[in-house]
């Protein structure tokens, strides 16, 4: 199975702040990555596929990029409602992986 | 509005077994391939299976393979994950999910139901 290295596992920033969630995978997938975002109590709900689409009626600031082996999410302005768990998601080759998740704080 | 419930979800012994089933509403189901995830307490994400729209391919995740069944009932617009053998390390919340494959080139899951709790103890 393809592993994923998700980094960091959290971190806390501030409103305003840029904020980046790197993934990577052990071998390349192309751009078979998508990113998904789980508030608590929450099911996930999907932010960006193909590694860099960003789904309908997402707000514009999350943004992703990267493609074979290294994955980047990025939060241009950090807005409270942005505090959750951020997961990215491989289905490229069975079985599908996710990573281990970041935890986004608000300072 | 797209919608996915979930039942099903017990405590059971470890051997035991547990049907889990989601309906759907609100997209043409029987166009749309369906899957299961599942959320350890405390942990990350595992995906379990997924299923073809007509049921004619399966796929599962190495730890379920054998034990558990994904089918679907497109007369019903439902899908379910027949799970056998249970372990301990099956407690999970279950999600059941619509795969999204607008043009074979991209899939995403979307939406997510509100998942359905499974615990497997003695």
């Amino acid at each position: 199975a393809i592993q994923m290295t998700q980094s960091p596992s959290s971190l806390s920033a501030s409103v305003g702040d840029r904020v980046t969630i790197t993934c990577r995978t052990s071998q390349g997938i192309s751009n078979d990555l998508g990113w998904y975002q789980q508030k608590p109590g929450k099911a996930p709900k999907v932010l960006i596929y193909g590694a860099t689409n960003l789904q309908t009626g997402v707000s514009p600031r999350f943004s992703g990029s990267g493609s074979g082996t290294d994955f980047t999410l990025t939060i241009s302005s950090l807005q409270p409602e942005d505090s959750a768990t951020y997961y990215c998601l491989q289905d490229n080759t069975y079985p599908w992986t996710f990573g281990q998740g970041t935890k986004v704080e608000i300072k | 509005e797209v919608q996915l419930v979930e039942s099903g979800g017990a405590l059971v012994q470890p051997g035991g077994s547990l049907r889990l089933s989601c309906v759907a509403s609100g997209f043409t189901f029987s166009n749309i391939w369906m899957g299961w995830v599942r959320q350890t307490p405390g942990k990350g994400l595992e995906w379990v299976a997924h299923i073809k729209t007509d049921g004619s391919e399966r796929y599962y995740v190495d730890s379920v393979e054998g034990r558990f069944t994904i089918s679907r009932d497109n007369a019903k617009n439902s899908v379910s994950l027949q799970m056998n053998s249970l372990r301990v390390e099956d407690t999970a919340v279950y999600y059941c999910t619509r795969l999204v494959v607008p043009d074979a080139t991209y899939n995403w899951f979307d939406p997510w139901g509100q998942g359905t709790l499974v615990t497997v103890s003695s």
